[in-house]
């Protein structure tokens, strides 16, 4: 069974980096065209791609937040790990991290909601 | 970016009824070389995640029901519920994944009239 979860911290402060974390399991991201990405939605909009890591290590931004972001992974702890420098209150959203194997996003971790508030 | 639009913004359908909804890209999501349309259609219900329903325009994920449907080539594409029922109360988004940078559509809200 492919699952993925999503975690971190759920309130930072403006300026601060977030970090969060995805961890998943049932398959392993050394395979051949399988890619996790994170996705955001901010309460009652619509989905925001963010980042994107790849079985080789190739990694894509958003145009919009490129300079902001940092996708990494840990193959051996099937993990995914998403840096966002100095977050906003527009930034608060529930984050979704989700797997793609070769077409589009088949699994998706339940969210992380995070508040971005001084 | 591509940019993907999606109307109407909202829609009520009576149980049983037909549903349409529409989704257009910026610029066309068709790969030449194998003929495949770069496109999903999700649903998010309130306080889940987005599921896949169809991807390749048209191709039905495991276990969607046959009632969901997906069309459309190029630009503009279309997903159709045959006979809504309760649980299709949702918000549908279309989704290019033609480009490195996916996209998706404003979403498209389904309830019952």
């Amino acid at each position: 069974q492919v699952t993925l979860r999503e975690s971190g911290p759920a309130l930072v402060k403006p300026t601060q980096t977030l970090t969060l974390t995805c961890t998943f399991s049932g398959f392993s991201l050394s395979t051949s065209g399988m890619c996790v990405s994170w996705i955001r939605q901010p309460p009652g909009k619509a989905l925001e791609w963010l980042a994107r890591i790849d079985w080789d290590d190739d990694k894509y931004y958003s145009t919009s937040l490129k300079t902001r972001l940092t996708i990494s992974k840990d193959t051996s702890k099937n993990q995914v790990v998403l840096t966002m420098t100095n977050m906003d209150p527009v930034d608060t959203a529930t984050y979704y991290c989700a797997r793609k194997f070769v077409d589009a996003f088949d699994i998706w971790g339940q969210g992380t909601m995070v508040t971005v508030s001084s | 970016d591509i940019v993907m639009t999606q109307s109407p913004d909202s829609l009520a359908v009576s149980l049983g009824e037909r549903a349409t909804i529409n989704c257009k890209s910026s610029q066309s999501v068709l790969y030449s070389s194998n003929n495949k349309n770069y496109l999903a259609w999700y649903q998010q219900k309130p306080g889940q995640p987005p599921k896949l329903l169809i991807y390749w325009a048209s191709t039905r994920e495991s276990g969607v029901p046959d009632r969901f449907s997906g069309s459309g080539s190029g630009t503009d594409f279309t997903l159709t519920i045959s006979s809504l029922q309760a649980e299709d109360v949702a918000v549908y988004y279309c989704q290019q994944y033609y480009s490195t940078l996916p996209t998706f559509g404003p979403g498209t809200k389904v309830d019952i009239k």
